[in-house]
Order: structure tokens, then sequence, then C-alpha cells
């Protein structure tokens, strides 16, 4: 069965410079959530899209947006990078009222 | 302020017995739960899930427990194997929201 596809899976970059993260959801699936993940902390939700809106925003820092296409993938477009911004980013889809599932995640380190 | 909590960082348990994971949460508009099971830098695989107008689900080893009246919700793996180290992340859902809050987790060793 088809799954989230995250892209890349792994991306270093140097501090101040830009990033583009991807997410292709299930197909049918309506809801994108993108999430955060620090070494050692929880998920921190980012921002959700709903039939390809803004749907809810989190702890998402002005630096970053995120926008989702006429074919429901998902970009989270990250700008001026910080060191602290490394971590495990994760996109999840799903349907309303039924499970979210997740992609791999897309590794960002800034040096 | 955590909406949705697991007290308990880690947990081990003996081969073949069972586990309990648990999971409480305050916001009582969370109609939709959900257990994930993540290993290190992976994302997190869905696990099994349980609406607020029930109070059971089972899945092969899994089942998870709804007490709405307590807030409390349980994740059961029996019985439990060593593939099942991993951390496990309760998660809440409300049915008008596109956000999934998330609990800490639980880091689950099985010992063989």
């Amino acid at each position: 069965a088809a799954g989230v596809i995250q892209s890349p899976r792994h991306l270093i970059k140097e501090k101040r410079e830009t990033a583009t993260l991807k997410c292709y959801p299930i197909p049918r699936h309506d809801t994108v959530y993108w999430y955060q993940q620090g070494p050692g902390q929880d998920p921190q939700f980012l921002i959700s899209f709903y039939e390809k809106m803004q749907s809810d925003k989190g702890s998402i820092p002005d630096r970053f947006s995120a926008q989702q296409f006429s074919d429901y993938h998902s970009e989270l477009n990250m700008s001026s990078l910080e060191l602290g911004d490394s971590a495990l980013y994760f996109c999840a889809s799903s349907s309303l009222g039924s499970e979210a599932f997740f992609g791999q995640g897309t590794r960002l380190t800034v040096v | 302020d955590q909406q949705v909590k697991q007290n308990s960082p880690s947990l081990s348990v003996q081969e073949g017995r069972i586990s309990i994971l648990n999971c409480d949460y305050t916001n009582s508009m969370f109609d939709y739960f959900l257990w994930y099971k993540k290993y290190p830098a992976e994302g997190p695989t869905f696990l099994i899930s349980i609406s607020s107008i029930k109070d059971k689900n089972e899945d092969g080893r899994f089942t998870v427990f709804l007490n709405k009246s307590a807030k409390h919700l349980s994740l059961h793996i029996v019985p439990s194997q060593p593939g099942d180290s991993a951390v496990y992340f309760c998660a809440a859902l409300s049915g008008s929201a596109r956000q999934l809050t998330f609990g800490s987790g639980t880091q689950l060793t099985v010992l063989p």
C-alpha cells in the first residue's frame, strides 16, 4: 500500500541558508500535518492543511512557511536556518476522522 | 500545559508478559485516540486507535482501553516480544481540529 513519502531523507544546510522539505500524502487523504522532533524531544506540531488550506498552526517559527499544492503534496520552507532547527521533520496524512500515517521523516542538520 | 500526558518515561517487561502503557488527557474535546510506535530516526508507525464512542479496541496482540470519565487510556501488549521494544506515543485528536497532540512517549524495553 502507498505510504506517506518525504523527501529528502537527509539534508545538510549551513546557517542562514534555506531548506525545502517535501511531503507526498497517501492518495485520497485530505489532511497533511508537519511535525518537528528535536533530539530527545517530543514531536512538536508545526502546521496542518486540510483540502489545500491551512487548517491549524502550532509552534512554527515565522521563518518557516508551508503550503499544500493542487496535487495535495505539501512543502515546508525554512529560511534563515539556525543551528536549533536541526531536527527530524515528519509529515503525516489522514482523512477526516481516521488515523494519521507518518512518513519516514527528513533529518535536517544545520551546520 | 500538556494536554496529553504519558507519566512513565520508561517501562521494562519480561518477554511473554503483558506490557501496559498509560496515557492521560485533559481536553474533553478529544474524541479520537491513537497509539504510535517509534524507532530512533524513523517516523512514528501507527499501531491502533480508538474512538471516544468505544471503550475497547483490539488488534492482535494490541488492545487499547479508553476510560472517558477518567480521561485515561491504556495500551496493552500481550504477549510482549523483544521486537516491541521502542518508544510508544499516545496521541489525541478532536473531530474538527487538524492537529494531533502527542504525549511525551514511553520507552518500552522487552527483555528476552
